[in-house]
């Protein structure tokens, strides 16, 4: 069975700073997704990480994929207030497959970003 | 980019009746629908994949006579509460998966429906 474990489950952050959150998964996979989530809100995709070694940035959000590792990170430089908001990551089940989209979440993150 | 709807955004029913959701991938087909479930501060849970012209398949633990899944079409798929109970009270999200075509595509999600029953 396929489990994905983050954390830290919870990130009080000063503006200004750096953090990375991870995320564990327990099975071969070859996707990982990262979304957000705001309050009363469904999910915004943020990044797809396709293959080992893979890195992609938008704006202060930095994510890594290492299969080897089963590890993806997400890295925040320069926290800004509008940043806060719980952070999800999803690995696909069908790994390898031709069928995507079947997606096990880990518990989320619980950013909040403070003066 | 890929837009999936969902409708409606919220509903309220008593308890003992059914509520109907819909699914739609506006601009593409969707060969595979995702049903997720998200109780209050908790993480998504994948309910069932809903694929065209087939039956769904459940997760273990989900009820498939309580939670029925058509998926009449390639743009459309509905989940159906049946003598929905408070404990069914949850968010619940879908997703639309082209199949290989969206290999390097993001997943996207609907708006999510919000069911509280009472």
């Amino acid at each position: 069975e396929l489990k994905v474990e983050q954390n830290p489950l919870f990130l009080s952050m000063q503006e200004g700073k750096n953090y990375t959150i991870y995320c564990n998964y327990s099975t071969t996979s070859d996707r990982l997704y990262w979304y957000r989530q705001d309050p009363g809100k469904s999910l915004e995709s943020l990044f797809v990480l396709l293959s080992n070694g893979a890195v992609k940035q938008e704006g202060r959000l930095m994510a890594s994929l290492d299969t080897k590792a089963r590890l993806s990170t997400l890295h925040i430089t320069a926290a800004v207030h509008d940043l806060s908001a719980t952070y999800f990551c999803a690995v696909d089940k069908n790994a390898g497959g031709t069928s995507y989209g079947k997606l096990t979440f880990g518990q989320g993150t619980i950013l909040t970003v403070h003066p | 980019g890929a837009v999936v709807s969902q409708h409606p955004s919220w509903v309220i029913c008593k308890s003992g009746t059914s509520v109907k959701i819909e699914c739609r991938s506006l601009d593409f087909q969707a060969t595979t629908m995702f049903w997720y479930r998200q109780f209050p501060k908790q993480s998504l849970m994948l309910m069932a994949t809903s694929n065209e012209g087939s039956k769904a398949t459940y997760e273990q633990g989900v009820e498939k006579d309580k939670f029925l899944i058509n998926h009449a079409s390639l743009t459309l798929s509905t989940l159906t509460v049946t003598s929905a109970h408070p404990e069914d009270s949850s968010f619940y999200i879908c997703s639309a998966s082209a199949g290989t075509v969206s290999y390097n595509s993001p997943l996207h999600f609907g708006n999510g429906t919000r069911l509280t029953v009472t």
